[in-house]
């Protein structure tokens, strides 16, 4: 079935870093891509995402490129803040019929001043 | 904007009590979901609602049941609950265009039985 990896956690990083969560994926066909942000005691937040092959999802100083000869999805920053310290969902979506979001199982990111 | 309201935001339950979590969107959405998220394991689906008056199992149904009471509400019952129920649970919701808008989330209610 559909599937997402994700890099294990947590990433500790200095503030000012650059950060790069790498996330590939495994499908049937050509999925929409997603990238989810849970801050400390909260529900999961829309990040970014892209709906076909070369697009460019971005927000916040965050980034990712879908990458279908990769199958991949990373998330990547030039310069995270302490107030990026959050986990991280990389998620898909089949773009046929009625689908459910896949997740992946999350990569927690500490950012230390 | 509400989104998504879970309630309760906590609970503690003794093991064999029975319990509801509800859930309410204020979006129109059609679809809505039970999620559970366990340390290492992200978030695995329970229950969801294609559209009013349809559920359908997830990845781990066994324990819970579901109510879709109407478009906007969504209930997850424990009729029983256990230990391995111990767990953070979300409720999302979503329109028709899912591929491009993804799933709204609730905050969520943490859940411990003892």
């Amino acid at each position: 079935g559909d599937s997402v990896t994700q890099m294990e956690g947590p990433v500790t990083l200095s503030e000012e870093a650059c950060l790069t969560i790498n996330c590939t994926y495994t499908a049937t066909g050509y999925p929409s891509l997603f990238w989810y942000v849970q801050y400390p005691g909260e529900g999961l937040q829309l990040l970014l995402k892209a709906t076909k092959a070369d697009d460019k999802g971005s927000n916040k100083g965050f980034e990712a490129t879908y990458r279908k000869e990769t199958t991949s999805f990373h998330l990547e920053k030039g310069s995270v803040q302490v107030s990026d310290s959050a986990v991280y969902f990389c998620a898909l979506i089949m773009n046929t019929g009625f689908q459910k979001l896949v997740f992946g199982t999350g990569t927690r990111l500490l950012v230390s001043p | 904007n509400a989104g998504v309201t879970q309630t309760p935001k906590f609970q503690v339950l003794k093991t064999g009590q029975s319990m509801t979590l509800q859930c309410a969107q204020d979006m129109n959405h059609n679809s809505m979901y039970w999620y559970r998220q366990d340390p290492g394991m992200g978030l695995r689906l329970i229950y969801y609602s294609a559209s009013e008056g349809t559920t359908d199992k997830g990845e781990v149904p066994n324990g819970y049941n579901v109510s879709r009471l109407n478009k906007r509400e969504f209930s997850l019952r424990l009729e029983s609950a256990a230990p391995s129920q111990t767990s953070v649970y979300f409720c999302a919701s979503s329109e028709a265009t899912v591929t491009n808008y993804g799933y709204t989330f609730g905050s969520g209610t943490r859940l411990t039985v003892v």
